[in-house]
């Protein structure tokens, strides 16, 4: 079957550095993506990641391994406004996405 | 950047109502939406995929007379939830992929729908 981890809630501090972590198996892989999703809001898009490597993108980065079908999102210089939940996505064969259950990441002052 | 629009936003009604849902991709061509629904505090639940001219794909336990969806053209489908009842109360959410290959998909803003 098809299987999308990432822990369930993570908690940090504000200013310091968190990763979020996503390990996948799914049938066939077209890319992995990254949303943020506030309480009560919609998904908003992140980061993409179809090759291997870290992409940057101002404060939050995302790593892929997909040999190892591994992902991690970094978010640096945590603000209060980045508690959120953190939702890892893979596109799998049929281009659809299968989704985790979403990491909810809570920032202490 | 990439641009869904969702309405209406809220939606309080009587049981036995139908309610419709209009998703649209305002500057991009969507071969495919998708149809979600978040209870409080659970994640993403697929309900259906929706591709443009053609029958929608339902998940497993969605009933397809229930939740009606029409794909009419490259920019907009409509979910529509026929005869509400409290049950169906739920953050219902669109979303959209671009026909270009290895596009992101971009979610509208969500319709929070309450049936008394």
């Amino acid at each position: 079957g098809q299987n999308i981890d990432q822990p369930t809630e993570m908690t940090a501090t504000e200013g310091a550095i968190v990763q979020i972590n996503c390990t996948y198996q799914t049938s066939g892989f077209n890319g992995l993506f990254w949303y943020q999703q506030h309480a009560g809001e919609a998904p908003t898009f992140l980061s993409y990641n179809v090759l291997d490597g870290l992409e940057e993108k101002g404060r939050f980065s995302s790593f892929l391994s997909r040999s190892k079908g591994y992902s991690y999102l970094l978010l640096k210089e945590l603000q209060m406004k980045d508690s959120a939940s953190y939702l890892c996505a893979v596109m799998d064969s049929n281009y659809q996405l299968i989704w985790g259950a979403g990491t909810k990441l809570i920032i202490k002052p | 950047g990439a641009v869904v629009s969702q309405h209406p936003s809220w939606v309080i009604c009587k049981s036995g109502t139908s309610v419709k849902i209009e998703c649209r991709s305002l500057d991009f061509q969507a071969t495919t939406m998708f149809w979600y629904r978040q209870f409080p505090k659970q994640s993403l639940m697929l309900m259906a995929t929706s591709n443009e001219g053609s029958k929608a794909t339902y998940e497993q336990g969605v009933e397809k007379d229930k939740f009606l969806i029409n794909h009419a053209s490259l920019t907009l489908s409509t979910l529509t939830v026929t005869s509400a009842h409290p049950e169906d109360s739920s953050f219902y959410i669109c979303s959209a992929r671009d026909r270009r290959e290895y596009q992101p998909q971009h979610f509208g803003d969500g319709t929070r729908l309450s049936i008394l």
